[in-house]
């Protein structure tokens, strides 16, 4: 049964400091990896999505890696902003199907 | 529709009684996911539809869940005769195709206090 671990449970920077938030599951043998952001009191938003045939994926001042064989996933956000602060958790599929299984997620806390 | 919608967006119930959640996923979306995420934990994945494949309902916690899927569009998840712990946001998600492929889309949940 796939099982997903974030590390750290929560996060407090400074605003402008560069970051990594960490993702780690058990089962290898994924299709996809997805990272969500989570505002208060709302649903999830899709940030990025890696194949598993991919290393990594960038949207503006987000990357995410994978690396598969070692069961790991990075988030790095750069310079970050008070306009950042959310959960952010990640997914993969179920070993060998869907649906997704997510981790508890990282409670980042950006201060100006 | 735009995004995927959610009604109630809260719903206050006693104990013991049956409540009904709905959800409007993107139109075209052929995949639909319920999850429940308590407090403090993440999310528990509750039933998976795919176009006109039986559901995926391992997630179901009780034989007092239970979920449909009209017309391959609106799901309603129902909960019978609900218990305390039954509290939580219930979250709708629907895709285009495979969920394992491709991004999901949530909407904005369902809190649901019970009494």
């Amino acid at each position: 049964k796939q099982e997903v671990t974030q590390i750290p449970a929560a996060l407090s920077v400074p605003e402008g400091e560069n970051l990594v938030l960490n993702c780690s599951f058990t089962d290898s043998a994924i299709y996809n990896l997805q990272w969500f952001r989570q505002d208060p009191g709302k649903g999830l938003t899709s940030l990025l999505l890696i194949q598993s045939s991919q290393r990594e994926q960038t949207s503006g001042r987000l990357n995410a890696s994978l690396d598969k064989s070692s069961g790991r996933s990075t988030l790095y956000i750069a310079a970050s902003q008070p306009g950042d602060s959310a959960t952010y958790l990640c997914a993969v599929p179920n070993s060998g199907n869907t649906p997704l299984v997510f981790g508890k997620g990282t409670r980042l806390s950006v201060i100006a | 529709g735009a995004g995927v919608s959610q009604s109630p967006s809260n719903k206050v119930t006693e104990k013991g009684k049956d409540v009904e959640l709905r959800c409007d996923p993107i139109s075209g979306h052929t995949a639909l996911y319920w999850y429940r995420q308590s407090l403090g934990q993440g999310l528990e994945f509750l039933i998976y539809f795919q176009g006109n494949s039986a559901p995926d309902k391992s997630g179901l916690p009780s034989d007092r869940f239970s979920a449909e899927r009209t017309g391959g569009s609106v799901s309603t998840l129902t909960i019978q005769r609900t218990q305390q712990e039954d509290s939580a946001v219930y979250l709708c998600a629907s895709s285009s195709g495979h969920g394992r492929l491709e991004k999901l889309f949530f909407g904005s949940g369902t809190q649901l206090s019970v009494l």
